[in-house]
């Protein structure tokens, strides 16, 4: 079965870089697409940006400036940064899995991001 | 870039009532996803690619639509199916803003 699982702080201040990493089993990175989706107090979600099987990325346009995904696919893992952050940061960060054609059918189970001085 | 907005924004909703949530886009997309999001948990795949039931989800549920309206229908609800619901175009990267689903 596919997993997957977000690790990363808790607490980040503002102005500081967030990283955050999706660990992967069950399946390989180096096929699909892998996406960051983040859920704001207040229920609103947002897609962030994916890596492709290629390594080739997207990013929402909205935070093009601070965002970037990269992966080690000898540790069938991938990785958020996230730049400058603000408290309008703040949000539940999902690591998933998924594309056009399918959805986003496997995400893992969430890792909760503060931001606050 | 791509609106959805979803109606209503609550619904309440009896059990073994037929309901329909809706999504509208604001320029015409190919097709969509919708998602089931219960407290405290990440968001379920419920239909992918408009109208196709993914693994696992109960045939209580139902997608179809097409160019700017999309709709997901839940014949008789349940009580486990208070939840939020999203709609989502990968293509253009958004989402809706959700439905809160109660059930009386």
């Amino acid at each position: 079965e596919v997993q997957l699982q977000e690790s990363g702080p808790s607490l980040v201040k503002p102005s500081q870089t967030l990283s955050l990493t999706c660990s992967v089993t069950g399946d390989s990175i180096t096929s699909g697409y892998w996406n960051w989706i983040r859920k704001f107090p207040g229920n609103k979600l947002e897609y962030m940006g994916y890596i492709s099987y290629s390594g080739s990325t997207y990013y929402n346009p909205s935070l093009k400036s601070r965002i970037s995904i990269t992966r080690d696919t000898s540790k069938n893992q991938y990785y958020l940064q996230l730049n400058s952050v603000t408290t309008e940061d703040t949000a539940t960060y999902y690591c998933a899995r998924g594309s056009g054609t399918w959805g986003l059918d496997y995400w893992g189970q969430g890792t909760t991001l503060t931001v606050s001085s | 870039q791509i609106v959805l907005t979803q109606s209503p924004a609550i619904m309440s909703a009896s059990l073994g009532e037929e309901i329909t949530l809706t999504c509208s886009a604001s320029s015409s997309v190919s097709y969509m996803h919708w998602y089931q999001q219960k407290s405290g948990t990440s968001p379920k795949l419920l239909i992918y690619s408009t109208s196709n039931l993914a693994s696992g989800v109960p045939s209580r549920f139902s997608g179809s639509g097409s160019g700017t309206f999309y709709s997901l229908t839940i014949s008789s609800v349940e009580a486990e199916d208070a939840a939020d619901y999203y709609c989502h175009q990968w293509s253009s990267w958004t989402f809706g803003g959700g439905t809160k689903l109660e059930i009386k």
